[in-house]
C-alpha cells in the first residue's frame, strides 16, 4: 500500500486568501489526483496532477482557481485561490499506479472559509 | 455525463440486521469499486469488481457487479457498529480515473 500525508489536516481561512495543500507519498507513483468532498457529499475529481506538465482539470474546475504543482513522482500541491465560503470542503489527494485498479487516499484537508 | 446514483442515501439499522446498498448508472463501466470512509479519514478501498455478474465476498460483505456492468450492490450480513461509515461506489472512467457515486451513509446501532 501507499502512505499518503496531507498537510494541513484542517484550516480556517478568511475570504479572499489562498491556501496551499501538500500531498506527500512514501513511494513514486504514476498518478496523483485531487478531489473535493463537500459536507455530507461524495467526491468530485478536481484534476489529475501530471508530473512535469500542467494538470488536467475536470469540467467546472480551472487552473486560476485551483493551481496544482507536481514537481516529482512523490509530491503535489493544490492551491485554493481567492477563497470564498463556497470553497469550504474536504480536499483529498489520491494516488494510483502502484497496484492495478487500486487508488489510495490521504486523510484529507478540512477547509473552512469564513 | 456519467452518473452513479446510490440508494438508500441514509440507513440506520440495529446491530445484527442485514442491509443492501445499490449503485446504479445508465453508463457501462469497465470496473467498479466500493469504498468505506470514516469521519476524518479518506476513503478506503473495499473491493474492485471487473466482470459482469461477478460476485465477491469480504467476510460479511458481498459485492455484486451487474451483468451489463452498469450497476452494483453491496450486501452486509449481520451488521456491526464497526460497519458504520459512508459507503461509496466508484466507476472507472479512464486509467485510474473514477466517477464516485452519491454515497450511502450507514449507521449501525448497538
Amino acid at each position: 500500500s501507499a502512505v499518503i500525508s496531507q498537510k494541513p489536516s484542517r484550516d480556517i481561512c478568511q475570504r479572499g486568501t489562498s491556501l496551499t495543500i501538500q500531498c506527500q507519498v512514501d513511494s513514486q507513483v504514476t498518478m496523483m489526483f485531487w478531489y473535493r468532498q463537500q459536507p455530507g457529499q461524495s467526491l468530485t475529481l478536481i484534476a489529475t496532477a501530471n508530473q512535469g506538465s500542467e494538470a488536467t482539470y475536470e469540467s467546472g474546475f480551472v487552473i486560476d482557481k485551483f493551481p496544482i504543482s507536481r514537481p516529482n513522482l512523490t509530491f503535489s500541491t493544490l492551491t485554493v485561490s481567492n477563497m470564498s465560503p463556497e470553497d469550504s470542503s474536504i480536499y483529498l489527494c489520491s494516488v494510483g499506479g502502484l497496484h492495478k485498479n487500486i487508488q489510495y487516499f490521504g486523510a484529507g484537508t478540512r477547509l473552512s472559509v469564513l | 455525463t456519467q452518473l452513479l446514483e446510490q440508494s438508500p442515501q441514509f440507513l440506520s439499522i440495529q446491530e445484527g440486521e442485514n442491509l443492501t446498498v445499490y449503485c446504479n448508472s445508465s453508463s457501462v463501466f469497465s470496473s467498479l469499486q466500493w469504498y468505506r470512509q470514516e469521519p476524518g479519514e479518506g476513503p478506503v478501498l473495499l473491493v474492485t469488481v471487473v466482470t459482469g455478474g461477478e460476485v465477491k465476498k469480504l467476510k460479511r460483505l458481498t459485492f455484486q457487479f451487474g451483468d451489463a456492468r452498469k450497476d452494483s450492490s453491496l450486501h452486509i450480513t449481520a451488521a456491526q457498529p464497526g460497519d458504520t461509515g459512508l459507503y461509496l461506489c466508484a466507476g472507472a472512467s479512464g486509467t485510474y480515473k473514477y466517477i464516485f457515486g452519491t454515497g450511502t451513509r450507514l449507521k449501525v446501532l448497538a
